[in-house]
């Protein structure tokens, strides 16, 4: 069966450090992989998507970035975090191939805080 | 720009009481309609979808949601909710011309009471 995990669960972090979250599919190959962030009392924000290795789209513009070095592989990352930052981060992935055929499965989440 | 809307930011609902949802979407162009659900300090899980055929889907948990295209609308539904339904749902939609990315509502905090 197709998994998704996600670490660490939580995380307290002070300004300026840097930050890797690690997210990681089992069961499927060459999945679509996202990148979300839910701040306090808000909605879902995409933050970056992978459709294969080494291809990262980002959709806002911020102090943070992604990578994805294997096929079910993807990390966020910052060189120095902002209050800002803080938040529930959330990992996802697809499968669907075809434009709009994507249907997303989310993993457990990290909670960041930055003081 | 594509947006999608739920209507009701908090809804709360006596326990055994049914309770409906409230999502709207911007756009009548090809979309495939989803809905999840957040429990405290956890991802969500997908309850159901709609990709096509049937206008009335049934998910998990005993939740169900229609589709109506003239009103661009995928209201979700459920005739008798219980204690552990007490979480956040939350209506996104996959608007083709987007290519695959979601475009999620705000989001509704069901608040079930005894």
């Amino acid at each position: 069966s197709q998994t998704i995990h996600q670490w660490p669960a939580t995380l307290v972090q002070p300004v300026g450090s840097p930050l890797s979250l690690e997210c990681t599919v089992e069961g499927t190959s060459n999945p679509n992989l996202y990148w979300y962030r839910q701040a306090a009392g808000r909605g879902l924000q995409l933050l970056f998507y992978s459709v294969g290795i080494g291809q990262i789209s980002s959709e806002v513009p911020q102090n943070l970035s992604a990578s994805r070095p294997q096929d079910r592989q993807f990390i966020l990352s910052s060189k120095k975090l902002l209050l800002s930052d803080s938040g529930f981060y959330l990992c996802a992935f697809g499968t669907g191939k075809a434009v709009g055929t994507d249907t997303q499965y989310f993993g457990p989440g990290t909670r960041l805080t930055v003081l | 720009a594509q947006s999608v809307t739920q209507l009701d930011s908090q809804v709360p609902v006596f326990e055994e009481a049914p309770v409906e949802l409230r999502c709207n979407y911007s756009s009548s162009v090809s979309v495939y309609l989803f809905w999840y659900v957040q429990y405290p300090n956890q991802g969500l899980q997908l309850l159901l979808k709609y990709l096509s055929g049937s206008t009335l889907v049934k998910g998990i948990n005993g939740f169900e949601a229609e589709f109506n295209k003239s009103q661009t609308s995928f209201h979700l539904r459920k005739p008798s909710v219980h204690i552990s339904d007490t979480a956040e749902y939350f209506c996104a939609v996959t608007f083709k011309a987007a290519g695959n990315k979601l475009t999620f509502g705000g989001g509704t905090r069901v608040l079930v009471k005894p």
